[in-house]
């Protein structure tokens, strides 16, 4: 099956810091990534989607000179959070798919940021 | 905009039991969807697909009603290991809804 390896799996940064957190696909090509954030208790919320080689689409109200996404190869992907501040603090997840999605999307284990 | 709208429940369920959640869709074009359960602090891992045959897997059935825009998830013989929250969302859609969480008892 698919495996999409996510690092750091934690990550305690001082305020006004940034952070890198990387989305590697194993055993495919992801074409399409997603990256997501979720607060405690609440649902995953869809931050941007990128397709390798082009500029991420973010979603409404999402900040993309904060959130900086590059997928520049069809196995890496990576989603900086700039001048972090507490508010940033959450678990922050990818999931990719190949072209024909065979495997479904497939997520990272995710991230969970602190910042201080 | 909201793609998908679950019962966030949660549904409380003997174990043994069968127990069914649905899933309601906005946009008419999807195709097929995806079911996932998250437990609690981990990444959401892939249940199963749905397609318009439906599909069954052991004690799992999804099954896509087109007409009334819902897909639908039934667990036959709940055991503790499902309790989770279950995720539906259109695989040409990746918005995830609140979801609907599951808790088993003994």
């Amino acid at each position: 099956g698919a495996v999409v390896s996510q690092h750091p799996s934690r990550v305690i940064c001082k305020s006004g810091t940034s952070v890198k957190i990387e989305c590697r696909s194993l055993d495919f090509q992801a074409t399409t990534m997603f990256w997501y954030r979720q607060f405690p208790k609440q649902s995953l919320m869809l931050m941007a989607t990128s397709n390798e080689g082009s500029k991420a689409t973010y979603e409404q109200g999402v900040e993309k000179d904060k959130f900086l996404i590059n997928h520049a190869s069809l196995t890496l992907s990576t989603l900086t959070v700039t001048s972090a501040h507490p508010e940033d603090s959450s678990f922050y997840i990818c999931s990719a798919s190949d072209a024909a999605a065979n495997y479904g999307y497939t997520f990272g284990s995710g991230t969970r940021l602190t910042v201080v | 905009r909201k793609e998908v709208e679950q019962d966030p429940g949660p549904f409380n369920v003997p174990e043994g039991a069968t127990v069914a959640f649905n899933c309601t869709y906005s946009n008419s074009a999807s195709q097929s969807f995806f079911w996932y359960r998250q437990d609690c602090r981990k990444e959401p891992k892939l249940l199963m697909s749905v397609y318009s045959s439906g599909n069954e897997d052991g004690r799992f059935t999804a099954q896509l009603n087109r007409a009334s825009q819902y897909i639908s998830l039934l667990i036959r013989d709940s055991k503790l290991s499902d309790s989770a929250t279950y995720l539906c969302v259109p695989s040409n859609d990746m918005r995830f809804g609140a979801g609907t969480r599951l808790t088993v008892k003994p």
